[in-house]
């Protein structure tokens, strides 16, 4: 079975620039959350979505957008990139919204480098 | 203050040791717990999840004590393998907290 699969896998973006990141579920999965992670620390929340509605949003400014599509893939859009936005980029699904317990299935991650 | 602390380490520890770790957490209505891996430039994947009972999983044992918001992780008799950084997790409602993660290297 195919488990979340993220892309691209790796990305370099000059400052200013915007790029869109993919996101597809484990099947059977209608949640996805994004999160980031930059270099020595753990990953920070983002987004979640659930059933194609934003369900939770983090501390990220609004230049961090996501959707999520009929099929519960899902694209995650950072304009104006800023050097501190080189991460890793992950995203996580679930089969239902985010309850207590529930595991989330992290995809590899997009590694993304600002210059 | 951080959602969730730990341990920064790194812990280097020799086969067959133990080692153990904590972490702590901020929000006393947090529901549920677990400690994940996360292998060098890898995505996290779940070790084990947390109960109030303390539980084990072959090798590894986690504690939980909510009165004191601390988790803990026992690895015992390490092995090569076990090298990674574990990253300690809080479930808030809809999110997963982590901590900065507790770095562990097992030598020969």
């Amino acid at each position: 079975d195919a488990g979340v699969t993220q892309s691209p896998t790796h990305l370099i973006k000059t400052r200013g620039q915007q790029v869109t990141l993919r996101c597809s579920p484990i099947s059977g999965h209608k949640s996805v959350s994004w999160y980031q992670q930059v270099l020595g620390q753990g990953p920070q929340f983002i987004f979640q979505y659930y059933e194609k509605e934003e369900r939770g949003r983090g501390n990220f400014p609004d230049r961090f957008s996501a959707r999520q599509f009929p099929n519960y893939s899902s694209e995650l859009n950072v304009n104006a990139l800023l050097l501190g936005d080189s991460a890793l980029y992950l995203c996580a699904s679930s089969p239902i919204v985010r309850q207590p317990g529930t595991e989330a299935f992290f995809g590899q991650g997009t590694r993304l480098t600002v210059v | 203050r951080k959602e969730v602390e730990q341990d920064p380490g790194p812990f280097n520890v020799p086969e067959g040791a133990t080692v153990a770790f904590n972490c702590t957490y901020s929000n006393s209505a947090s529901q549920s717990f677990f400690w994940y891996r996360q292998d060098c430039r890898k995505e996290p994947k779940l070790l084990m999840s947390v109960y109030s009972s303390g539980n084990e999983d072959g090798r590894f044992t986690a504690q939980l004590n909510r009165a004191s918001q601390y988790i803990s992780l026992l690895i015992r008799d390490s092995k090569l393998s076990d090298s990674a950084t574990y990253l300690c997790v809080v479930n808030d409602d809809y999110k997963l907290s982590f901590g900065a993660g507790t770095t562990v290297t097992v030598r020969a």
